[in-house]
């Protein structure tokens, strides 16, 4: 009962340091997502993908870079970190939206710091 | 676009019922959400709500939509202090866009 996977847990940086985000999903689910959490914020969607191979741009996508070369892994790259992209990230995935009700599943999030 | 706005923060005693309100925005809304969010964690799906429909009950929660004011609520029966978390409406339209739009979340706070 894995469901969504995201490595690292935890992770601090320095200002222009790289580092790429993994999430993984054993569902089979067509569609995957990344977001950001803010205190006061809600979630924040930063790209998506509707398919392996298909990236799309959400909310808030500058500075941040995404690829779907696996149905079941999306990743999320920060290739210049800036201390505003101190956040917790959260990767979901789902079934295609519209065909019946799909919610979305969520990972536990990665806690990232740039200092 | 498309906006959802909640309340910050509610506090009951244990046992008692809590209420938390959601408005949204996107008339073409086709579903509506509640996520519960315990501290550390991610998002926990709690139920949700087609917008056909005025009412859902599963066991403690009782989901209310009114689509002609675009408000939906979430009453839970018996709080208990297990139920302190955050609470984020989020929902879904048909305008082609494909992931949920989140309220900034609800701080339940079940005193004892």
């Amino acid at each position: 009962n894995a469901g969504v996977t995201q490595t690292p847990k935890f992770r601090v940086l320095k200002t222009g340091q790289s580092m790429t985000l993994l999430c993984a999903q054993d569902m089979n689910h067509e569609y995957m997502y990344w977001y950001r959490q803010d205190p006061g914020m809600g979630l924040r969607l930063i790209h998506y993908s509707v398919g392996e191979g298909t990236t799309a741009k959400g909310e808030v996508p500058d500075g941040y870079n995404v690829s779907r070369l696996k149905k079941q892994n999306f990743l999320l790259g920060l290739e210049s970190a800036a201390p505003s992209q101190t956040s917790v990230y959260f990767c979901a995935s789902s079934r295609p939206i519209g065909q019946v009700n799909q919610p979305q599943h969520f990972g536990d999030g990665t806690r990232l710091s740039i200092l | 676009g498309e906006d959802v706005e909640q309340s910050l923060f509610l506090s009951v005693r244990e046992g008692d019922s809590s209420v938390i309100n959601c408005t949204y925005t996107d008339s073409s809304s086709t579903y509506l959400y509640w996520y519960k969010q315990e501290p550390g964690a991610g998002l926990q799906l709690l139920t949700y709500i087609f917008s056909n429909m005025d009412m859902k009950q599963d066991q403690r929660l009782t989901v209310l939509l009114n689509k002609k004011d675009k408000h939906l609520s979430l009453r839970i029966a018996d709080t208990q202090t297990g139920d302190s978390a955050i609470y984020f409406c989020a929902e879904i339209g048909d305008t082609g866009r494909r992931a949920l739009t989140f309220g900034s979340g609800t701080r339940l706070q079940v005193q004892p």
